[in-house]
């Protein structure tokens, strides 16, 4: 696609439950990253995928989320028995890969935990 | 520890007037640096970028300078526009993958 695409646009979920997050990069973009942002804070590096591979998961906050990416294309995120803290928008981003390149984000996924 | 870091929380200017954003960094291995705009409800788009090798760069109205001895880089907006009210952040990579965001500045262009 023209963009990176992220679904859902907005999630309502009780506390508990799981959510998956889905992001469909930039066509032939390599590297992918999910970033979090929350109320009043930066944006929080989670995780970053190259092809299919994820060489830096150091952002995950616990072992309660995870992420895939297959096909070198779409990825998703997982967040299982979510809190409330979970609440916030995650951003899903891509790039070509290359060194000095630009990032370039989707709309994001508005995550609320009730 | 923040390694990017935007001290002004808000700024607010005159339509016409410049625009002058700051942000500082502490990891020296930082060496691109860039900026992003964000509208509410909307994902940060790519405004402009710097090498460490230079200590300039210029598009349009947007203008961004390095100062690497003062670990410090600004983004200055001449003449500011009302569309230009957005939160801008700040962000540097040391490699060609992640970017450490500052925790961005509203900026708000009063016509």
């Amino acid at each position: 696609g023209a963009g990176v695409s992220q679904s859902p646009s907005n999630k309502v979920t009780e506390k508990g439950k799981d959510v998956e997050l889905r992001c469909d990069p930039i066509s032939g973009h390599t590297a992918l990253y999910w970033y979090r942002q929350s109320l009043g804070q930066g944006l929080e590096f989670l995780i970053y995928f190259q092809g299919n591979s994820a060489p830096d998961k150091s952002g995950l906050p616990s072992d309660r989320f995870s992420a895939e990416r297959t096909g070198g294309s779409v990825s998703t995120l997982t967040i299982q028995r979510t809190q409330q803290e979970d609440s916030a928008v995650y951003l899903c981003a891509s790039s070509s890969g290359l060194n000095g390149n630009t990032i370039y984000f989707g709309e994001g996924s508005w995550l609320t935990v009730v | 520890d923040q390694q990017v870091k935007q001290n002004s929380p808000s700024l607010s200017v005159q339509e016409g007037r410049i625009s002058i954003l700051n942000c500082d960094y502490t990891n020296s291995m930082f060496d691109y640096f860039l900026w992003y705009k964000k509208y509410p409800a909307e994902g940060p788009t790519f405004l402009i970028s710097i090498s460490s090798i230079k200590d300039k760069n210029e598009d349009g109205r947007f203008t961004v300078f390095l100062n690497k001895s003062a670990k410090h880089l600004s983004l200055h907006i001449v003449p500011s526009q009302p569309g230009d009210s957005a939160v801008y952040f700040c962000a540097a990579t040391g490699s060609n993958y992640k970017l450490t965001f500052g925790k961005g500045t509203l900026l708000t262009v009063n016509p």
